[in-house]
């Protein structure tokens, strides 16, 4: 089982430039989400997206858009990059919560890699 | 304040040890609680999910303090592939927006 997939896993940018990380789950959740995560502050939520065609911010937007393309897939775009948004990238996809189910586990992708040089 | 909070570590303890780890949350709306792992480079993973009524899996125990707002896990007879990072996650709300704390190193040693 694929799961959550994410490319590309490694990527270097130079300031300014843009870039499109994508993001595919095969478990037909509806909730899907990008964290970044850097040393010493865990795992931030930058956008997440509770069904398709909805999309909300998360604790860090700022320099980012999203686009939930359709329920399998979720991508994360960096319009101009700037060296604070050098980071490692997850994605994650869940079932979305009810009041008829509890505990709903996330599943994440292997992560992305970006320096911003 | 941050909303899920962990005391980073590391926690150095033999193989055998008996270790704990606490975490507290500030939304006293939030339903779903979990521990995650997360190895060196690697994606997190859920290690377990926590109920009201405290459960247990294997070495692993997992309680709920809704009182309290705090959440535990306590690792019996850690072995050497115990070491990784412990993240405490809190989902709340009905987008199941997921917060993490920023984890607890856990280090096991001969």
């Amino acid at each position: 089982n694929a799961g959550v997939t994410q490319t590309p896993k490694f990527q270097v940018l130079k300031t300014g430039q843009s870039m499109t990380l994508q993001c595919a789950q095969d478990m037909n959740h509806n909730s899907m989400y990008w964290y970044r995560q850097d040393p010493g502050m865990g795992l931030r939520l930058i956008y997440y997206s509770a069904s398709e065609g909805t999309t909300d911010k998360g604790e860090v937007p700022n320099g980012y858009n999203v686009s939930r393309l359709n329920k399998r897939e979720f991508s994360l775009r960096l319009e101009s990059a700037a060296p604070s948004q050098t980071s490692v990238y997850f994605c994650a996809s869940s079932e979305t919560w009810d009041r008829g189910r509890t505990n709903t586990e996330a599943f994440f992708g292997q992560g992305t890699r970006l320096t911003v040089v | 304040r941050k909303e899920v909070e962990q005391d980073p570590g590391p926690f150095n303890v033999p193989e055998g040890a008996t270790v704990a780890f606490n975490c507290t949350y500030s939304n006293s709306a939030s339903q779903s609680f979990f521990w995650y792992r997360q190895d060196c480079r690697k994606e997190p993973k859920l290690l377990m999910s926590v109920y009201s009524s405290g459960n247990e899996d294997g070495r692993f125990t997992a309680q709920l303090n809704r009182a309290s707002q705090y959440i535990s896990l306590l690792i019996r007879d850690s072995k050497l592939s115990d070491s990784a990072t412990y993240l405490c996650v809190v989902s709340s709300g009905t987008a199941s927006k997921l917060t993490f704390g920023t984890g607890t190193r856990l280090q096991v040693t001969l």
